[in-house]
């Protein structure tokens, strides 16, 4: 069964960069073909997708985040990570890591990690 | 930028019918998925491909699309369904959420 367990600090300051790694479990990334991607969710607000990753490093990232969100993959560790740079207020949230539901594609996004609460403050 | 939008709130009865909408341009072209979020949970597909449920997913879950609109229907609605619904498309390669619906169960 597949799983996704999204880690990294909890608390960042205002203008650093989030780092946020999420470690597959029951599957490969890098033989099984799916894109990776990462979702974040402000409290109490909707679901706001950041952006996806291939095992190869192809991305695509949402393009009101794409000037500081960069994601990249590790193979040999079977995590695929984030990061996004120039923190403010703006970019707490729930940020949870989930697999697009088609090999090679952006699609629907199934199974979903348990999410992870970065709050931006200093 | 591609938008849907989803009314903020639907109440319904315990075993009544609840429809959430999902409004976008030509959505109907697109295939759209549908979220269930209860509070402190991580979002669970209930529907994919327009019309498809996942395995685990009950039958009173069904959702349809076709226009500018696409639409979850949730037949003999249970207390345990009360929780945030998202739908959700994509189009070159781009992901879109609806911003969500709280449906309580009066």
């Amino acid at each position: 069964q597949l799983q996704l367990q999204e880690s990294g600090p909890g608390l960042v300051k205002p203008s650093e960069t989030l780092s946020l790694t999420c470690t597959v479990s029951g599957g490969s990334i890098s033989s099984s073909g799916y894109y990776w991607g990462w979702i974040r969710q402000p409290p109490g607000k909707g679901l706001e997708w950041i952006g996806n990753i291939y095992y190869s490093g192809n991305t695509y990232y949402n393009p009101s985040l794409k000037r500081r969100v960069t994601i990249s993959v590790d193979t040999a560790k079977n995590q695929f990570s984030l990061k996004l740079s120039s923190v403010t207020a703006a970019d707490t949230a729930v940020y949870y890591c989930a697999r697009p539901g088609e090999v090679g594609a952006t699609t629907w996004f199934d199974p979903w990690g348990q999410g992870t609460l970065v709050t931006v403050s200093s | 930028s591609y938008v849907l939008t989803q009314p903020p709130s639907v109440s319904v009865s315990p075993g009544q019918t609840a429809s959430i909408s999902c409004s976008g341009d030509e959505l109907g072209e697109k295939y759209t998925s549908w979220y269930q979020q209860r509070p402190g949970q991580s979002p669970l597909l209930v529907i994919y491909q327009d019309t498809k449920r996942p395995s685990g997913i009950p039958e009173r879950f069904s959702a349809s699309n076709s226009g500018n609109t696409a639409t979850l229907t949730i037949s003999g609605t249970q207390p345990m369904d009360e929780a945030d619904y998202y739908c959700q498309t994509w189009d070159s390669n781009t992901v879109m959420f609806g911003g969500g619906t709280k449906v309580t169960v009066l």
